[in-house]
């Protein structure tokens, strides 16, 4: 199915750093979700966004639902080792039944 | 959000054989899905367990390779059927609660066929 634009694919940061990594489409979505996957997990879910617009903060996470109901972008404030894994985007559309579009993941490393 | 549960967590299979892999709910949960996570990619939905009623397969994704069962709102299984080394992925099932399109997964089932 069609994939969301996220980027960036890969980050190699600092601890301590922010992070930012956002994710793209050509079409609304009704809402917006964001997950990490550890190494041998699933994914968890870390914040869910509802409104174009909202922005929605879960610890060191904020997480915002672009205005144009298009994009979204998930910051990282203060980096720690325990950051490290996959994060995907996926986008619900009303218009889709229950399917969830995903982005293909930004991959997080963080140097101690 | 629910509990999931998955077994088995891993298994190497040989080729031509067929896994069940078992998704558990700890509460009763409308919309079940299955979802494969091939290396290094994003996941992509195999299909959409119906209790009831017959699974809702994805483009790509066939009934006679997936059969899924849904017998009651906590429970459901995948096959995976006459396996090759290209069915070697991460299966996910996730259940649909809380608001408009939210999923949460369980910790999936790694799949080697050798």
């Amino acid at each position: 199915g069609q994939q969301l634009n996220q980027s960036p694919q890969s980050m190699f940061i600092q601890e301590g750093e922010d992070v930012s990594m956002n994710c793209t489409s050509s079409s609304i979505f009704n809402t917006w979700l964001w997950y990490k996957q550890d190494p041998g997990e699933g994914p968890v879910l870390l914040i869910a966004l509802y409104k174009a617009g909202e922005l929605t903060s879960n610890g060191r996470l904020t997480a915002q639902f672009g205005i144009t109901r298009k994009d979204s972008f998930l910051n990282i404030s203060a980096s720690i080792p325990s950051d490290v894994g996959i994060y995907f985007c996926a986008g619900h559309r009303e218009t889709s039944g229950s399917r969830l579009t995903f982005g293909e993941g930004t991959q997080l490393t963080v140097n101690p | 959000s629910a509990v999931i549960s998955q077994k088995p967590s891993r298994d190497i299979c040989q080729r031509g054989t067929s896994l069940t892999i078992q998704c558990q709910v700890d509460s009763q949960v409308t919309m079940m899905f299955w979802y494969r996570q091939q290396p290094g990619q994003s996941l992509t939905l195999i299909a959409t367990a119906n209790q009831g009623s017959e699974a809702t397969y994805e483009s790509g994704f066939v009934i006679d390779k997936f059969p899924i069962s849904r017998p009651n709102l906590t429970f459901s299984t995948l096959t995976v059927s006459n396996m090759s080394p290209e069915d070697s992925s991460i299966y996910l099932c996730s259940v649909g609660t809380g608001g408009a399109g939210t999923q949460y997964f369980g910790p999936g089932t790694r799949l080697l066929v050798l």
